[in-house]
């Protein structure tokens, strides 16, 4: 299957400051690129959708100046967590979507844990 | 609204098989997903169904019923390692996954 990587896996950063997580399909190129956000032992719950040169989709509720969104190419997006907070703590997936001749394929990157203190 | 409906919880033994249903009503179908998630991870995605029948791959083998709103998910063969949740997502009309809450699968010697 397709691979789509996160990079940090992990981090720890203080209360006020920005985390850029980047996200990267490998060996494909992906026409839509979604970033979730996970609770402990809860579903994925999609923040964004972004498409390749375009503004990013985001879903009620989820604050874009705080949650910047870029699509740069068709193979890396990334999402800035700004002015964090420890409630911003939790678990981020970005996913990476792409469209064959026989349907789509969805593939998921191995998140990335955040921790604000 | 849209629902997509699994159990929550399912126990079978190691070398048994079982099978993981999934029900929905969404606005549109444009196919129908399972994904693995071992706890603390990100999910790994297994199948994508969008006509009916059954898509068989390994172990794993996936059945859709569009008429029915139905899917499931049977497992063969089961090993200790497929302990894990298992996910239902419907691509709807707006190319949106819409998300079930998962199923635990506990794997028992």
């Amino acid at each position: 299957g397709a691979v789509v990587s996160q990079h940090p896996s992990w981090v720890i950063c203080k209360s006020g400051t920005s985390v850029k997580i980047e996200c990267r399909s490998l060996d494909f190129q992906a026409t839509t690129m979604f970033w979730y956000r996970q609770f402990p032992k809860q579903s994925l719950m999609l923040m964004a959708t972004s498409n390749e040169g375009s503004k990013a989709t985001y879903e009620q509720g989820v604050e874009k100046d705080k949650f910047l969104i870029n699509h740069a190419s068709l193979t890396l997006s990334t999402l800035t967590v700004t002015s964090a907070h420890p409630e911003d703590s939790s678990f981020y997936i970005c996913s990476a979507r792409v469209e064959r001749r026989e349907g789509y394929e969805q593939y998921f990157g191995p998140g990335t844990r955040l921790t604000v203190t | 609204g849209q629902n997509i409906d699994q159990p929550t919880e399912m126990t079978a033994t190691e070398g048994a098989i079982v099978q993981i249903n999934c029900t929905y009503q969404t606005s549109g179908f444009n196919g129908l997903f399972w994904y693995q998630q071992h706890a603390g991870e990100a999910p790994t995605f297994l199948s994508y169904n969008v006509l009916d029948g059954l898509e068989e791959k390994g172990r794993f083998s996936s059945f859709l019923s569009r008429s029915k709103g139905y899917s499931y998910l049977l497992l063969k063969e089961l090993q200790m390692k497929d302990s894990a949740s298992y996910l239902c997502a419907v691509l709807d009309s707006n190319y949106q996954l819409i998300w079930g809450a998962g199923t635990k699968l506990i794997i028992k010697p």
